[in-house]
């Protein structure tokens, strides 16, 4: 079956602007997670949805960013007023269940971002 | 005080031998283990998981935890070309919140495969 999809993979903004970025996760997978990857850093953990709501949002930097995954399906990360230190790639993950200390993640390709 | 610690590599080994990827941490409540590849450009992988002291073995892969010592590792046998990436070691430990095993993952370790 389909993983996890994310759009675009490629996204090159101005500083200042505007960006979302979609993930559709894998059919049934109720939880979904958003993940920030720097250049030679593992990824670091941003916000996590079960269904429709965020359970925890404490890996959010700033309030620049927010998430909604307003069905319980497909997630949308949004950065207001982008900063050069925005540019990484931006992972999205989803597993059967949540809340579990042994759940796999599967990771989608990710969104390369880049703010000039 | 960064909370999953690993060396960062490259670590380069022969064709066939083991390759020994290590991993530290500094939350005693920590849960749940994990290791996943990453080849260069792409997203992670799971290869592995463990929650109880000892080893756990999967083909070539075998996974090794030790809580009171907040090691885990990971040894890989009859290394393969095609095993060339980055391996990150990740720790779940639950939220403040009690809402989220959260995964904190280390910076990776390089691996390099030499045929």
């Amino acid at each position: 079956g389909a993983g996890v999809s994310q759009t675009p993979s490629n996204k090159v903004t101005e500083k200042g602007k505007y960006v979302e970025l979609r993930c559709d996760p894998i059919s049934g997978h109720t939880a979904l997670y958003w993940y920030r990857q720097s250049l030679g850093q593992g990824p670091e953990f941003l916000i996590y949805f079960q269904g429709t709501g965020a359970a925890d949002d404490s890996g959010l930097p700033n309030d620049r960013f927010f998430a909604v995954r307003p069905e319980g399906s497909v997630s949308t990360l949004k950065i207001q007023r982008t900063e050069r230190g925005d540019s990484a790639v931006y992972l999205c993950a989803s597993s059967l269940y949540g809340g579990r200390a042994y759940n796999e993640q599967f990771f989608g390709p990710g969104t390369r971002l880049t703010v000039l | 005080q960064k909370e999953v610690e690993q060396n960062s590599g490259p670590l380069s080994v022969p064709e066939g031998a083991i390759a020994s990827l290590n991993c530290t941490y500094s939350d005693r409540g920590s849960q749940s283990f994990f290791w996943y590849r990453q080849y260069s450009g792409k997203s992670p992988e799971l290869i592995m998981f463990i929650y109880s002291n000892g080893d756990k073995e999967d083909g070539r892969f075998t996974a090794q935890l030790n809580k009171a010592s907040q090691y885990v590792s990971l040894l890989i046998r009859d290394s393969q070309p095609s095993d060339s990436a980055t391996y990150l070691c990740a720790v779940g430990l639950l939220n403040s919140g009690g809402s989220n095993y959260k995964l904190t993952f280390g910076k990776g370790t390089l691996l390099t495969v030499n045929p």
